[in-house]
């Protein structure tokens, strides 16, 4: 059982729009929501991370919102750039013993 | 500060061998985990060590093992390789402190079974 559903799989965005990514959980023993940036080649580094005491965290362009009653966070990604075309993936874990992952959003920004 | 280090970052191996992929987390890390990841699966857990010790384990045959130096290193073993084993294997470094939880991730091993 997917323990963290991503939506969409793929999203493609003009340069200066805004990127949205949602992911939904079923733990309500999951602590702690991190999201993650992959290139090509490279292994995910974390982008962002937001605990579940607060409903919004942003961090320069990026900005995770988090719905604790809707078991539901979301990237938005500002004045996207087409340096932010990567896969990004939503995480979810209960004091950063395993996390476990979304299946991902290729977000191809246009330029 | 160094980065989580993992090596080597490319290997090919036939069917039935065995591997050992090695892990070093960054400097004052005790947590050290691993994932698997493939196109169709996703990032999957593999298992975590802390502090030489495996806390958790996931869904993974025996054949997937582990272990954890003094020194937090960690190694990652796949014995009888199959070719569903073809992966990135990446390695998350944690420092799990109070609420410090954030997990910072090597480059990977890209393991080629033939």
């Amino acid at each position: 059982q997917q323990q963290v559903k991503q939506s969409p799989q793929s999203l493609i965005v003009q340069k200066g729009g805004i990127s949205i990514i949602n992911c939904a959980y079923e733990n309500t023993a999951f602590d702690y929501f991190p999201w993650y940036q992959q290139f090509p080649g490279k292994g995910p580094a974390l982008l962002i991370a937001i605990r579940p005491d607060v409903s919004e965290k942003k961090e320069g362009r990026f900005t995770i919102s988090f719905n604790k009653s809707a078991k539901q966070f979301s990237l938005h990604i500002m004045d996207s750039q087409p340096g932010d075309s990567a896969t990004y993936f939503c995480a979810a874990s209960r004091s950063g013993n395993q996390f476990y992952f979304g299946t991902g959003t290729s977000l191809t920004v246009i330029p | 500060k160094a980065g989580v280090t993992q090596t080597p970052r490319y290997l090919i191996k036939t069917r039935g061998q065995q591997v050992t992929l090695s892990c070093s987390p960054i400097s004052g890390h005790r947590s050290v985990s691993w994932y698997q990841q493939t196109p169709g699966q996703g990032l999957q857990f593999l298992f975590e060590y802390f502090s030489e010790t495996q806390r958790n384990k996931g869904n993974f045959p025996g054949r997937f093992s582990g272990r954890q130096f003094s020194n937090s290193r960690s190694e990652m073993n796949v014995s009888t390789l199959e070719l569903g084993d073809s992966a990135l294997y990446l390695c998350a470094s944690s420092w799990l402190q109070g609420r410090i939880t954030e997990a910072f991730f090597g480059q990977g091993t890209r393991l080629t079974v033939v």
